[in-house]
């Protein structure tokens, strides 16, 4: 069965530390996409990035960069020198190709608080 | 464009009343979904249609009706709802490649659902 755990609830930090939030999945499947969500106090959940399970190059984009480990099924998301505007609540994502991949399931998010 | 807009943004309902949630995208994406979200909680599958064909019911209450006019559209319709569904109501939608899985979702800003 396929499950997404994000452990860390709640996260506060001070603008511009950085700050890593962590993933980890499981799935028996062997192809599958991970993908990171930003969903700010206004509701509506903004894609960032996506994965498929045969490319574990790290990725950056500005700020943001991802990092995914097929050994530890991690696909963990750092960033850095955060800013007000990154508080939000963000859902680390996988969907396996196995079934379907119509069904996403979504891990509990982590909620990320940054103060000015 | 990758835009996914929904109406209306707030709906307040009695539990004898029938309304519809609409959703619609023009991105070329065949794959559109339903989720349901309570507060400080992940999205919940309720429904995707492929190709304007529902594939997947997640063994939603016959009281959420959907429906898929065309491949820009989708609609929630609604009848005797009960207080506990009240929610955010998320559409979206992704490419829809067979064999290949799905690929990121693209979501509307939700409808706000108090049902009284």
């Amino acid at each position: 069965a396929q499950k997404v755990t994000q452990a860390q609830t709640e996260i506060s930090v001070v603008e511009k530390e950085d700050v890593t939030l962590d993933c980890v999945y499981e799935t028996r499947d062997t192809t599958y996409y991970l993908f990171w969500y930003k969903q700010p106090p206004s509701g509506e959940l903004v894609f960032l990035i996506r994965r498929n399970s045969f490319d574990e190059q790290n990725e950056i984009s500005g700020r943001y960069s991802w990092n995914f480990q097929k050994s530890t099924s991690s696909f963990n998301f750092t960033i850095t020198a955060s800013q007000v505007v990154d508080s939000a609540v963000y859902f680390c994502a996988l969907s396996e190709v196995g079934t379907g991949g119509f069904k996403t399931i979504f891990g509990a998010g982590t909620r990320l608080f940054v103060k000015a | 464009d990758t835009e996914v807009t929904q109406t209306p943004k707030h709906l307040v309902m009695g539990m004898t009343n029938k309304k519809s949630l609409k959703c619609e995208q023009h991105m070329g994406h065949r794959a559109m979904y339903w989720y349901k979200q309570k507060a400080k909680k992940p999205p919940e599958l309720m429904f995707v249609y492929s190709y304007e064909k529902l594939s997947i019911n997640e063994s939603v209450p016959s009281r959420f009706s959907p429906e898929c006019p065309n491949s820009s559209l989708l609609n929630l319709h609604l009848h005797a709802l009960q207080p506990e569904d009240s929610a955010l109501y998320l559409c979206a939608s992704s490419q829809d490649l067979p064999g290949q899985g799905t690929y990121e979702q693209y979501f509307g800003p939700g409808t706000r659902l108090t049902v009284t």
